[in-house]
């Protein structure tokens, strides 16, 4: 069955400084892979996506992900960290049991501190 | 070009009672999906309708229904309410998609926060 990991449940960093999000997923062919975001009390926002090609990807707002098959990861990453960045981040992969189904991380809650 | 909107946004109920949610795609999209969001289990897949067919359903009890309609839109209902039941539901809009493997982006709506006393 597909999952998909995301192992820190909340990460703290300072305006400005760079920031990494882990997402580790577990799935039988290529799948395609997105990254969410959830500002308190809102609904999902597609930051960006993977589906196939250049496994470096660009997205919303400043940030990119990389796909690493090797590795089954796709890790989120911004340089610079925003007051505005703080929100809840989830990674997803699918389609996962077919047609529009995606399988959801159990997310990352961002704070970032002055 | 109009998002996906839900209504309610917020609703409080008493275990036992039913309740509707209600979803209108974004125009031009016939896949409306469902996800209940929960602090313990996060967000879970409910179901998929295309076409007023239910083509993909979730590991939840038989409470959980849904319907779509001719021009789209999606009720879910869910009736005998739990106390467990109390989540933020979240529909999401797309194109359909030409196959079992085939994905298309979906757009998410703002949710329906359900409360159960």
């Amino acid at each position: 069955a597909q999952s998909v990991t995301q192992p820190d449940i909340h990460i703290t960093v300072s305006e400005g400084a760079s920031l990494e999000l882990r997402c580790n997923y577990s799935y039988g062919a290529t799948p395609y892979l997105f990254w969410y975001v959830q500002s308190p009390g809102q609904g999902l926002q597609l930051l960006l996506k993977y589906f196939s090609g250049d496994t470096l990807v660009q997205g919303i707002k400043g940030f990119e992900a990389e796909f690493k098959r090797s590795q089954s990861s796709f890790n989120l990453r911004k340089p610079s960290v925003h007051w505005s960045d703080a929100a809840e981040y989830f990674c997803a992969v699918g389609p996962s049991g077919g047609y529009q189904k995606v399988t959801f991380g159990t997310g990352t809650k961002l704070q970032v501190i002055p | 070009k109009a998002g996906v909107t839900q209504t309610p946004r917020y609703l409080i109920k008493t275990r036992g009672q039913q309740v509707t949610l209600s979803c209108s795609p974004i125009s031009g999209h016939r896949s409306v999906s469902w996800y209940q969001q929960t602090p313990g289990q996060g967000l879970q897949f409910l179901f998929e309708y295309f076409s007023e067919t239910q083509r993909n359903k979730g590991n939840f009890p038989g409470r959980f229904s849904g319907r779509q309609f001719s021009n789209s839109r999606s009720e879910m209902n869910v009736s005998t309410l739990e106390l467990g039941d109390s989540a933020l539901y979240l529909c999401a809009s797309s194109h359909p998609g030409q196959g079992y493997r085939s994905y298309n982006e979906q757009f998410f709506g703002p949710g329906t926060r359900l409360t159960v006393l």
